[in-house]
């Protein structure tokens, strides 16, 4: 079993719209990260939140912490063929243990 | 160096034989992470180091795999005995802080793939 279950697991989109992947769990996380992995490459991270309702954005990217710290939520406005990637959740959760999701693959079609 | 290198990027192993991986952290980084991933999957923890120390190998199989973060030098992932479920990418990040991730969030190597043949 995954602790940091994300959805969609595979999202295939045209340019210029918007997204939402997610990123959940039943345990409560300290902080929550967001990393982008392209094709080749090791992840990179993307932000992390650490207070429960956070909102990050960061360009046409915004983050977002639930307010009991169990979920957080990436929303993409506009996407474009350069925001093609795996991206991963990962969190640290308060039982002293860190989890990478089980990530999201996503495709932007010119 | 900006970032964590990771050599060689590709390595080809024959069943049987020995692969070792190696991981130099970012500058000012004196903690270590060991990540396996398949393809279209996300990372498998593997086990985290500290210079001359093994912190926490609860991801490590018990068998064929060892890994070691010496006071001078790269670390080291090393697989003996190589079989064909060992074909991966492997991933190496690092972090400033304890701890596994946290606040501080890890760099990550650009990974070595394995292939056994």
């Amino acid at each position: 079993t995954q602790l940091l279950e994300q959805s969609p697991q595979f999202l295939s989109i045209q340019e210029g719209e918007n997204l939402t992947v997610y990123c959940n769990s039943s345990s409560v996380f300290s902080s929550l990260q967001w990393y982008r992995q392209e094709p080749g490459e090791g992840p990179v991270l993307l932000v992390t939140v650490v207070t429960g309702g956070e909102v990050k954005k960061l360009k046409r990217l915004t983050f977002q912490f639930g307010d009991a710290r169990k979920d957080s939520s990436l929303h993409i406005t506009a996407a474009q063929p350069g925001d093609t990637g795996l991206y991963l959740c990962a969190g640290w959760e308060t039982g002293n243990q860190f989890y990478f999701g089980t990530g999201t693959s996503l495709t932007v079609i010119p | 160096n900006a970032g964590v290198m990771q050599n060689p990027r590709h390595l080809v192993r024959r069943r049987g034989q020995e692969a070792r991986l190696r991981c130099s952290p970012m500058k000012g980084h004196s903690h270590v992470y060991w990540y396996r991933q398949l393809p279209e999957e996300g990372l498998k923890f593997m086990v985290y180091l500290q210079k001359e120390n093994i912190i926490d190998e609860s991801g490590m199989p018990k068998e064929r795999f060892s890994a070691e973060f010496p006071k001078e030098g790269p670390s080291i992932l090393r697989i003996q005995q190589v079989v064909r479920g060992d074909s991966a990418a492997y991933f190496c990040a690092s972090s400033p802080g304890s701890g596994r991730g946290g606040l501080y969030g890890y760099t990550f190597g650009s990974g070595t793939r394995l292939t056994v043949v």
